[in-house]
């Protein structure tokens, strides 16, 4: 399975700022998915990445407060904008396993804290 | 839309009692079934996945889950369970092709008390 790094790990920022959550595989992979996961909730997708063409975004989150740039095949990034303590949660990304594996690798998520 | 239902959502049992966790989807068409498993301060991992043929499948660590379709239902299932098995157990279900996100239940929380 590919392995998956995110930066930064954990962030505190303040509300009404943006912060921008990078995605890096080892290895090159079609898919790369972009998932939230509140406070003692499940995770929730958020949007799929695929290089080169605008990310779909699922119902619910909208492109001007979670824009998505894939500029190629083992790089995203998410960005976080204009934030406010409800965006407090972990922001992981995931890819899929290739080969029309249809299995998706977590990475190790970014802690976002909202005050 | 697809959605899973994960009914336990804390389980406490002690070490070498038989473990089944519950997990429900609904969804019309054929799916891609997933239990994934979140060790305390570790990243999500894999356990086992269901994609077609023989509906009981065999994971890591010696769990395994069983694809029932008339009920839609993958249990996770695992007869004697360690305390290194603590941990969040998250249903999933994609509607296969590769493209599609994940769909995730609530999740359990798993304690295994010594």
């Amino acid at each position: 399975s590919a392995v998956i790094s995110q930066k930064p790990s954990r962030d505190i920022c303040q509300r009404g700022t943006s912060l921008t959550i990078q995605c890096q595989v080892d290895s090159q992979v079609t898919m790369m998915f972009w998932y939230r996961q509140q406070p003692g909730q499940s995770l929730t997708l958020i949007a799929t990445a695929n290089q080169g063409s605008e990310a779909t975004y699922e119902s619910g989150f909208v492109i001007d407060k979670f824009p998505i740039s894939r500029p190629n095949l083992t790089f995203s990034t998410l960005t976080v904008s204009n934030m406010s303590p409800e965006d407090s949660s972990i922001y992981l990304c995931s890819v899929d396993g290739g080969s029309g594996s249809d299995t998706q690798y977590f990475g190790p998520g970014t802690r976002l804290t909202v005050l | 839309a697809q959605s899973v239902s994960q009914h336990n959502h804390h389980v406490i049992l002690s070490e070498a009692a038989s473990l089944e966790l519950g997990c429900n989807y609904s969804y019309g068409g054929t799916v891609n079934l997933f239990w994934y498993v979140q060790y305390p301060g570790q990243h999500l991992q894999l356990l086992l996945k269901y994609f077609s043929g023989d509906p009981l499948v065999k994971g890591i660590k010696g769990f395994e889950a069983e694809f029932i379709k008339s009920k839609f239902s993958f249990n996770l299932r695992k007869p004697s369970v360690q305390w290194s098995d603590t941990a969040e157990y998250f249903c999933a279900v994609s509607s296969g092709g590769g493209a599609d996100g994940l769909t995730f239940g609530k999740g359990t929380h798993l304690i295994i008390q010594p």
